[in-house]
């Protein structure tokens, strides 16, 4: 069965450095997004994409983010300068062009900002 | 805000008994989802149910929606073991950017 997959499965970073999570959506899918979970919140929308523009962002997507769809399989996640509250999961989710229902999810990218 | 709040927070059952959860909106939504995270994985689509459909049964799962008191129920009948996860709603109100809760973490005892 196609799946959503991301990596790194897991990223240690120094606060200040760059990080880039990568996602490779499912082939057919169209529309794209990320989330993220800080440990033991909730999982919060972060951005869509389709059309390889932002369609929209959350008031979390500051400019530290951008995302990107570089070629037609890769969607990133880029974090400039990242913050120790950056630390959570993200997650890369996908639909595809009917968006008859759920979204595809990803295992999640685990980022921990030392 | 149109964030899902579950209740309970956690539910701790016995095999074969059924488990029941509880989701609380805000505001006016095209559909609500549910889906299951298993312990530093993925969340899973289980089942979503429109704005104007009242209950919807999948496999174990039923799902109710009550828009009059934006809210919604799951209902795991006959859990298994293998059930033990955090289930969240999600609400969905424009363009799949989903609001979700903080989900019912569920203990299925064996």
């Amino acid at each position: 069965e196609p799946e959503v997959t991301q990596t790194p499965s897991h990223q240690v970073t120094q606060m200040g450095q760059e990080v880039i999570l990568r996602c490779v959506p499912i082939s057919n899918h169209l529309y794209f997004y990320w989330y993220r979970q800080i440990l033991g919140q909730k999982v919060e929308f972060l951005v869509s994409f389709y059309n390889n523009e932002i369609s929209e962002k959350s008031e979390i997507f500051d400019d530290q983010f951008s995302v990107e769809r570089p070629d037609g399989s890769n969607f990133t996640l880029k974090i400039r300068s990242t913050k120790l509250e950056d630390s959570a999961m993200y997650f890369c989710a996908s639909i595809p062009q009917g968006r008859t229902g759920e979204l595809f999810f990803g295992e999640g990218s685990r980022l921990t900002v030392l | 805000s149109q964030q899902g709040e579950e209740d309970p927070q956690a539910l701790s059952i016995q095999e074969g008994e059924n488990a029941t959860m509880n989701c609380s909106y805000k505001t006016s939504i095209n559909n609500l989802q549910w889906y299951r995270q298993n312990s530093g994985r993925g969340l899973v689509h289980l089942i979503l149910i429109r704005s104007n459909e009242r209950e919807k049964h999948s496999g174990r799962l039923r799902v109710t929606l009550d828009t009059s008191k934006k809210s919604s129920s799951l209902l795991i009948t006959a859990s298994r073991a293998a059930d033990t996860a955090s289930y969240f709603c999600a609400t969905d109100a424009n363009d799949y950017k989903l609001s979700f809760g903080a989900g019912t973490t569920v203990t299925v005892r064996a």
